[in-house]
């Protein structure tokens, strides 16, 4: 079975850092293009950081760029999310997304909530 | 980064037939853009409908097609079932990453 499983998420002040993780089942992160995607309370979806397939090219939101990193543990079968300099405006329920970058997107994780607050 | 634009919400009735419609402030929507649809209920995380325009994956129900009209992608569902009811976005690809839909609330009444 195919599965997403993110965790990480926590409670971090203002200009805090946080690494997220996503632990994949059921297929090899390397082989394939993955996506992190995160939503605010009551907001809708934003597309925030994507790892390519070939080449491991990386892309971010305006919003984070300069600030947020992703990466993947092909040993571990991991992707990663290293968020620092968070801001309020960061805090939302972040989601592990398989594809993105070349590869079709399909399965999606449960999410792992991100609170900014002093 | 491109401004992506849906219907906050529409109004199906059972049976019905609605579209909703995914459009960029950088143009025409193409197939370049790989248009994906997806599906959120309350509480769930999103699911995948639509990839590249068109396709469905196993799990999507045959009344959901996706398409090009008029320069923007299009979610049309044919024949509304009650489960239908939910929040749907569009995502659009871009050469310098990707752009989620502000989202459409279907209702299906």
């Amino acid at each position: 079975e195919v599965y997403l499983l993110e965790s990480g998420g926590d409670l971090v002040q203002p200009g805090g850092s946080l690494r997220l993780s996503c632990e994949a089942s059921g297929f090899t992160v390397s082989n394939y293009g993955m996506t992190w995607v995160r939503q605010a309370p009551g907001k809708g979806l934003e597309w925030v950081s994507g790892i390519a397939l070939s080449g491991g090219t990386t892309y971010y939101a305006d919003s984070v760029r300069g600030r947020f990193t992703i990466s993947r543990d092909n040993s571990e079968n991991k992707l990663y999310l290293q968020m620092n300099s968070l801001r309020a405006e960061d805090a939302a329920l972040y989601f592990c997304v398989k594809g993105g970058g070349g590869s079709v997107v399909d399965i999606w994780g449960q999410g792992t909530m991100v609170t900014v607050s002093s | 980064q491109a401004v992506v634009t849906q219907e906050p919400s529409l109004t199906v009735s059972p049976g019905g037939t609605v579209t909703l419609t995914c459009g960029s402030s950088s143009g025409a929507v193409v197939s370049g853009n790989y248009p994906y649809w997806f599906q959120q209920k309350p509480g769930q995380a999103p699911r995948t409908l639509i990839y590249d325009t068109s396709n469905k994956h196993s799990w999507t129900p045959a009344r959901f097609s996706g398409s090009l009209l008029g320069g923007k992608g299009v979610l049309t569902l044919s024949g509304a079932q009650p489960e239908d009811e939910a929040e749907y976005y569009c995502l659009l690809f871009f050469s310098n990453g990707a752009v989620f839909g502000g989202g459409t609330t279907l209702t299906v009444l």
